[in-house]
C-alpha cells in the first residue's frame, strides 16, 4: 500500500475535465514538501507533467500542454486534465518526498481511460 | 541533446549482484540530482534511491536500503547503482532520471531503462 493514494482508474470522454486525486498525510504534502506529477504509457519513460519548484510553486515543463494543471492542499494534491484526448490515455503518478521514510515516494498510480 | 542510457542490467539468481551503469551526455551529470526508479512487471513506478547534485549526499527506499548503493563517477559523468543481495522482488525495468534544477526529485529526463531480473 503506498504513502500516497490515488484511485486505481479514472475515466472520462474526449474534450472532457477529469481529475486524479493523489491523498498524503503530515510527513509530505501536510509537511509542505511539494507534488510531482508523471505520465506514463507502457514501453516508454514516465514523463514529468507538473513539478513544485523550491519557492513551492507549481510547474508545467515546456511542452507539456496547458490542459494539464496541478494544485496541492493540505495533505492532498490533484491532477486536472482538460479537453481530454484520446492520446491522454496513459498511467499517472503522483510523487512527494515523505520525512518519516527520509525519501522519495510514488503513488500508486491511476489508469485514465478515454472512453 | 540531453540523454541518459543505462546499462548492466540482465538475469541473476538471488543473491547475486549487478551493477547498472546510467551514461550522461549533454550536460554535467554532477552538478544535478539524480535518481534510480523501477518499475516491476504489472505494478507502479517505485523511487529506489537518490543522490544529490554538488553536495553528495544519497538516500534509499527501504526497500533496498544496506543493499543498493547508489554513487557516480564524475570524470566519466556516469551514474551507478551497485545492487547486492538481490531478491526475487527486485525483479524490475530500473530507470536512471535526472532531477529539474534546483530540485532533488522532480525528473525531467529519463534513460529508456534496463531489465533486471532475479530468478533461480
Amino acid at each position: 500500500q503506498s504513502v500516497l493514494t490515488q484511485p486505481p482508474s479514472v475515466s472520462g470522454a474526449p474534450g472532457q475535465r477529469v481529475t486524479i486525486s493523489c491523498t498524503g498525510s503530515s510527513s509530505n504534502f501536510g509537511a509542505g514538501y511539494g507534488v510531482h506529477w508523471y505520465q506514463h504509457l507502457p514501453g516508454t519513460a514516465p514523463k514529468l507533467l507538473m513539478y513544485t519548484d523550491n519557492n513551492g510553486y507549481i510547474n508545467r515543463p515546456s511542452g507539456v500542454p496547458d490542459r494539464f494543471s496541478g494544485s496541492r492542499s493540505g495533505t492532498s494534491a490533484s491532477l486536472a486534465i482538460t479537453g481530454l484526448q484520446a492520446e491522454d490515455e496513459a498511467d499517472y503518478y503522483c510523487q512527494s518526498y515523505d520525512s518519516s521514510l527520509g525519501g522519495s515516494i510514488f503513488g500508486g498510480g491511476t489508469k485514465l481511460t478515454v472512453l | 541533446e540531453v540523454q541518459l542510457l543505462e546499462s548492466g542490467g540482465g538475469l541473476v539468481q538471488p543473491g547475486g549482484s549487478l551493477r547498472l551503469s546510467c551514461a550522461a551526455s549533454g550536460f554535467t551529470l554532477s552538478t544535478y540530482a539524480m535518481n534510480w526508479v523501477r518499475q516491476a512487471p504489472g505494478k507502479g513506478l517505485e523511487w529506489v534511491s537518490g543522490i544529490s547534485g554538488t553536495e553528495v549526499s544519497t538516500n534509499s527506499a527501504d526497500s533496498v536500503k544496506g543493499r543498493f548503493t547508489i554513487s557516480r563517477d564524475n570524470s566519466k559523468n556516469t551514474l551507478y547503482l551497485q545492487m547486492n543481495s538481490l531478491r526475487v522482488e527486485d525483479t524490475a525495468t530500473y530507470y536512471c532520471a535526472k532531477a529539474v534544477t534546483g530540485t532533488r526529485f522532480a525528473l525531467h529526463i529519463w534513460g529508456q531503462g534496463t531489465m533486471v531480473t532475479v530468478s533461480s
